[in-house]
């Protein structure tokens, strides 16, 4: 069956450096992989999306990076910052020919220390 | 600022209670979406809408039902509310199926 997997462990980073955290997918063949983050009791916010034919997309201090021979995504925070700390979600979409289905993983957290 | 509103943050219900919880997006979005997210499982799609009065099953829709009367305004139901449907309730749209999904602050159920 198709699955995604994030970092299962919580991420603890100091202030300043970059933050990489990791989703895994299998049995599945995006189009499109999306990032979003979450705050603890709210909704995600949209971040990122990459497509199938793209290796690496940048907004501000994200870098996402997306490999589909090692069915793999790396979502990069730069010069991180405490105000970035949240739970990070990677979502696979297979685009049109899923009916729109996106795949959640169930997330990173990620804490960053001043 | 564009947005995706629910009509409550906290609600609590008895079981066998009709449950309605309501998705409002100003944005002119032709796709809605209901998940509820749960520890450990993730975000799972419960139903969506693509076209007023259109809805397909998503991955867990039994027990749920959905309206969509008007293309801003998207309806949960829980006909017999049950203890397992405590969860936190994410209504989301977006323009294109590819697209991103715009969250709502989503609704934390509970199920006495």
């Amino acid at each position: 069956s198709q699955k995604i997997e994030q970092n299962s462990e919580a991420l603890n980073i100091q202030e300043g450096k970059t933050a990489t955290l990791t989703c895994n997918y299998t049995n599945y063949s995006p189009a499109y992989l999306q990032w979003y983050r979450q705050d603890p009791g709210r909704g995600p916010v949209f971040l990122l999306l990459i497509r199938e034919n793209e290796k690496e997309k940048r907004k501000e201090r994200l870098k996402v990076t997306f490999d589909t021979t090692l069915k793999q995504s790396l979502f990069h925070i730069t010069a991180s910052q405490p105000a970035d700390s949240a739970t990070y979600l990677c979502a696979l979409d297979g685009g049109y020919s899923s009916a729109s289905k996106i795949i959640f993983g169930s997330g990173t957290r990620l804490s960053i220390r001043p | 600022d564009v947005k995706v509103t629910q009509s409550s943050r906290y609600l609590v219900k008895r079981t066998g209670e009709k449950v309605f919880l309501e998705c409002v997006q100003d944005m002119d979005h032709e796709n809605m979406f209901w998940y509820r997210q749960d520890p450990g499982l993730g975000l799972r799609l419960i139903y969506f809408s693509y076209d007023v009065k259109m809805k397909e099953k998503g991955d867990i829709p039994e027990g749920y039902s959905v309206s969509r009367e008007k293309k801003e305004r998207f309806s949960l139901i829980l006909e017999s509310a049950s203890t397992n449907q405590t969860s936190m309730y994410l209504c989301a749209s977006s323009q294109e199926w590819a697209g991103g999904r715009i969250f709502g602050p989503g609704t934390r159920l509970l199920v006495l």
